[in-house]
């Protein structure tokens, strides 16, 4: 069955970096692609941008460019997620999300991480 | 992208029916028929319910429905159990090759 698992929460200081991983099975890790998803305590879901891991493009949207940057390694079908200089406002929980059809975004995620903490204090 | 737009708060009692909208624009809800709707229980990851407007993934009951007309897409709980109680998301792909989530709605089952 198609899993994704997140690894575990964290908290960090403001202006350290932090790399989360979610590693993908169940399905073919280079046909699907894979979202990234920003929750804030308390608040809605905000759509990141995501990784075409066939040809090895990744998509970050407006907001969300300059400190948040998507790789992902396809012989341990793995994508991560790193955000560089964390601020405290960047405290939330982050979801990666497979989307239901092959080699596009069209219809949206459907399997999705278990979700990753990140805390930002001082 | 602006967020598409649901209500803060609906609340039904068990067995009864409640919809849920989400208004957006024609540059997403209106210009493609690709709205899917999450339901996410607290300190959980959201569950994909709906997708393509109004398909079911396998193991969601049919109590689940949706629809859409114009600009807005609706999600309607029927036979409303205690388990339905939760935060429900809408998302649509839009015309800039992206996706945009609503800000969710809280399900109160009386």
């Amino acid at each position: 069955q198609v899993q994704l698992v997140q690894s575990g929460s964290v908290m960090k200081k403001p202006g350290a970096s932090v790399k989360v991983s979610c590693k993908a099975s169940g399905y073919s890790f280079t046909t699907h692609r894979l979202s990234w998803v920003r929750q804030v305590p308390g608040q809605g879901l905000e759509w990141m941008g995501y990784s075409n891991t066939n040809t090895g493009k990744s998509t970050v949207v407006q907001g969300f460019t300059g400190r948040f940057v998507f790789s992902f390694d396809t012989s341990v079908n793995t994508a991560y997620l790193q955000i560089i200089s964390l601020q405290t406002e960047d405290t939330a929980v982050y979801y990666c999300a497979r989307h239901h059809d092959p080699y596009d975004i069209l219809t949206g995620p459907d399997y999705w991480g278990q979700g990753t903490l990140i805390t930002v204090s001082t | 992208q602006s967020a598409l737009t649901q209500p803060a708060s609906v609340s039904g009692s068990p067995g009864q029916s409640i919809t849920i909208s989400c208004t957006g624009t024609s540059s997403d809800v209106g210009g493609y028929d690709f709205v899917s709707w999450f339901q996410q229980h607290p300190g959980k990851a959201p569950k994909l319910i709906i997708f393509k407007v109004n398909n079911r993934p396998s193991g969601v009951p049919d109590r689940f429905s949706g629809s859409k007309s114009g600009t807005t897409a609706s999600l309607t709980i029927s036979g409303l159990q205690a388990d339905d109680e939760a935060v429900y998301h809408c998302s649509s792909f839009t015309s800039t090759y992206s996706r945009v989530f609503g800000g969710g709605t809280k399900l109160t089952v009386l």
